[in-house]
């Protein structure tokens, strides 16, 4: 399965900035999504990265607050914008791998970050 | 819109005891059923992918079931061990079309095995 790798693993932000998450794939994949895990909570998907086109995002999610980039088929950023307290969380990039029909969800280690 | 549902919420065990953990869904449309362990502060580690077409599936001391119809999934831990301690997640994945390979994750039911 496909290796990810993400950065900063975590960080601590002030109200009111923007940070952007990297997130690097050891194999070319179409599909890259972005999840959210608040504290004590489970998964949800942000958005869908495409390369070549933009982002899909879910029902709550803008891409205003959340702008993704996409440059190529290994690559993708995902930034969280004017920072609050509540957009403490983990944030996890995954791809699909595995081979045609597999469709097995990899996951990076994920992004804790947390907002003063 | 898919809901998932894991049960129990926690679970707290001796060593050497076999376990089953709970997910149901309520969209059968499903193309096929992942489970996932989460330690503490981590990412997700993939555990078991189940296709819809499947009735079961088994690696090492887990085996998953899936009844698509009723929309529930099954994961047994044979012989627990503390090892095992972690956040167990079941994750639907929507079949076709522009959902493919999104997930719906489960609250998650958190394991904890004493020695």
């Amino acid at each position: 399965s496909a290796v990810i790798s993400q950065k900063p693993s975590r960080d601590i932000c002030q109200r009111g900035t923007s940070l952007t998450i990297q997130c690097q794939v050891d194999s070319q994949v179409t599909m890259m999504f972005w999840y959210r895990q608040q504290p004590g909570q489970s998964l949800t998907l942000i958005a869908t990265a495409n390369q070549g086109s933009e982002a899909t995002y879910e029902s709550g999610f803008v891409i205003d607050k959340f702008p993704i980039s996409r440059p190529n088929l290994t690559f993708s950023t995902l930034t969280v914008s004017n920072m609050s307290p509540e957009d403490s969380s983990i944030y996890l990039c995954s791809v699909r791998s595995g081979g045609a029909g597999a469709n097995v969800l990899t996951f990076g280690a994920g992004s804790r970050l947390t907002v003063l | 819109k898919q809901e998932v549902t894991q049960i129990p919420a926690a679970l707290s065990v001796p060593e050497g005891e076999n376990l089953v953990l709970n997910c149901s869904f309520t969209d059968s449309a499903i193309y096929n059923l992942q489970w996932f362990r989460q330690d503490p502060g981590k990412g997700l580690t993939s555990l078991l992918l189940i296709q819809s077409s499947q009735r079961e599936q088994t690696s090492g001391r887990l085996n998953a079931s899936l009844d698509k119809s009723s929309g529930r999934s099954t994961l047994y831990i044979a012989a627990s061990q503390p090892g095992d301690s972690a956040t167990y997640l079941c994750a639907p994945v929507r079949a076709g079309g522009t959902s493919y390979g999104k997930l719906t994750f489960g609250q998650g039911t958190i394991l904890t095995v004493h020695p």
